[in-house]
């Protein structure tokens, strides 16, 4: 089956820095993964997706994501933080076969951003 | 646009009590779907619907029942709510099951069973 792992609940950073907020696969076939993020009584919204192609995908509010097929990686990644990007922060992957098609959810990662 | 509306935005209900949640799109999005988010767990699927009378079970159907009788509207029922269904849910739509990534989100119904 497939599945993401996101293995820090919490990720804390000084606003200017860098952030890469980690997600893992596992997948059968070729993964079509998406992060996505929700702010604080939100609903999700989509960040970027990786289907094929770059390796590199960039996405929405600055976001970028490096897909890594040797390390079964897909972090997603920003050069300078904001304040602002405060939030909680979900990988998925696509699950597709005869029978199914729906995305499976990591356990998301909480992004705390200090002015 | 309105978007993805939910109703309510909290509710409590107490053991074995029914109730349904709403849900409401304006876009013409025939994919809809409802998740539960529980802490630690991510968004699971309850249901979903392709289109018009086409409804089907997601990962964690049971104790959830969900009708689509118009392209709008997308009802999740509780029959007899438990305590293991305390959660945040979150109804969606996209234009088809192809564009589920990209599916918008409503703001979610915080549900408390006692």
């Amino acid at each position: 089956a497939q599945s993401v792992a996101q293995p820090e609940d919490q990720v804390n950073v000084a606003e200017g820095n860098p952030l890469t907020v980690k997600c893992t696969y596992s997948v059968s076939g070729n993964p079509y993964l998406f992060w996505y993020v929700q702010y604080p009584n939100r609903g999700l919204q989509f960040l970027l997706k990786y289907i094929t192609g770059d390796n590199l995908v960039k996405g929405s509010y600055g976001f970028e994501a490096e897909f890594n097929k040797s390390q079964t990686s897909f972090h997603l990644k920003k050069p300078s933080a904001l304040v602002s990007d405060s939030a909680l922060y979900f990988c998925a992957v696509r699950d597709v076969n005869y029978n199914t098609d729906k995305l499976i959810f990591g356990t998301g990662t909480r992004l705390q951003v200090f002015p | 646009n309105a978007g993805v509306t939910q109703t309510p935005k909290f509710q409590v209900l107490k053991t074995g009590q029914s109730m349904t949640l709403q849900c409401a799109q304006d876009m013409n999005h025939e994919y809809m779907s409802w998740y539960r988010q529980d802490p630690g767990m991510g968004l699971r699927l309850i249901h979903y619907s392709v289109g018009a009378g086409i409804t089907d079970q997601g990962e964690v159907p049971n104790g959830y029942n969900v009708s689509r009788s118009t392209t709008e509207d997308f009802p999740l029922r509780l029959l007899s709510a438990a305590p293991s269904q305390t959660s945040v849910y979150f109804c969606a739509s996209s234009y088809g099951l192809a564009d589920q990534e990209t599916q918008y989100f409503g703001p979610g119904t915080r549900l408390l069973v006692l």
